[in-house]
């Protein structure tokens, strides 16, 4: 099996843009895709990023998704932050027997 | 509409066996369309995957947990259960139910989580 591992933290100001990384330990990046989730406290996680690059509807264009081969990551990038996106952020993906996989999840601070 | 609701007891002793049910409305359990999971998050730590029941019965779990878990479908196709046995501190967390539409391969769905405590 394989680990994604996710910064603890990340900080940044409001209207600026911040990227999140997950890498995984072993096999690559690009055999399954990669899920991006938002759990604010209080709140069940929600779904911003899917398949990689894709985002649900009502999700906001500030919000994207890539992976890169030559690091074996996933990166969520948040632009024009706002105060709202303070959260826990997961990555998550498949093992090759379907098992589900989480990152350890990043708390993103805004301030 | 989606919507999951979990249920059970919010206290279980140590050594028993930890039960929590699903409702589930707006989709059909005996729909081939999703996977039907359990995940839970001990307090301040992040998401773990517990397994997930799909296609009429077959289920895969969290290797982890492989020996201590099981994943049902009620027979009214409504619900979904979890069952944990032999139950210590370490497994009191909040324990949500979510489905993964087979089209985005995401957890879509979540239910607004129970927190289980494993106390004598």
């Amino acid at each position: 099996n394989f680990m994604l591992t996710q910064p603890h933290s990340v900080s940044e100001s409001p209207g600026k843009t911040v990227t999140i990384s997950c890498t995984r330990s072993s096999g690559r990046i690009a055999s399954t895709y990669v899920q991006w989730y938002q759990h604010r406290p209080g709140s069940s996680p929600t779904t911003v990023i899917y398949g990689d690059d894709q985002r649900p509807s009502g999700v906001p264009s500030r919000f994207s998704g890539s992976i890169d081969s030559s690091s074996n990551s996933a990166s969520l990038i948040i632009s024009g932050l706002k105060t709202e996106d303070e959260a826990d952020y997961y990555c998550q993906s498949y093992d090759s027997n379907n098992h589900v996989v989480f990152g350890g999840g990043t708390k993103l601070t805004v301030l | 509409q989606v919507q999951l609701q979990e249920s059970g007891p919010g206290l279980v002793k140590p050594s028993q066996t930890l039960s929590l049910t699903c409702s589930v409305s707006g989709a059909s359990i005996s729909s081939g369309d999703y996977y039907w999971n359990w995940i839970r998050q001990h307090p301040g730590k992040g998401l773990e995957w517990i397994g997930y029941i799909y296609r009429g019965g077959s289920t895969s779990y969290n290797l982890s947990l492989k020996s201590r878990v099981a994943i049902s479908l009620d027979t009214s196709e409504t619900q979904f259960s979890l069952h944990l046995s032999s139950v210590t501190a370490a497994d009191t967390a909040m324990y949500y139910c979510a489905i993964i539409p087979t089209v985005t391969k995401s957890f879509d769905y979540w239910g607004q989580g129970a927190l289980v405590t494993v106390s004598s």
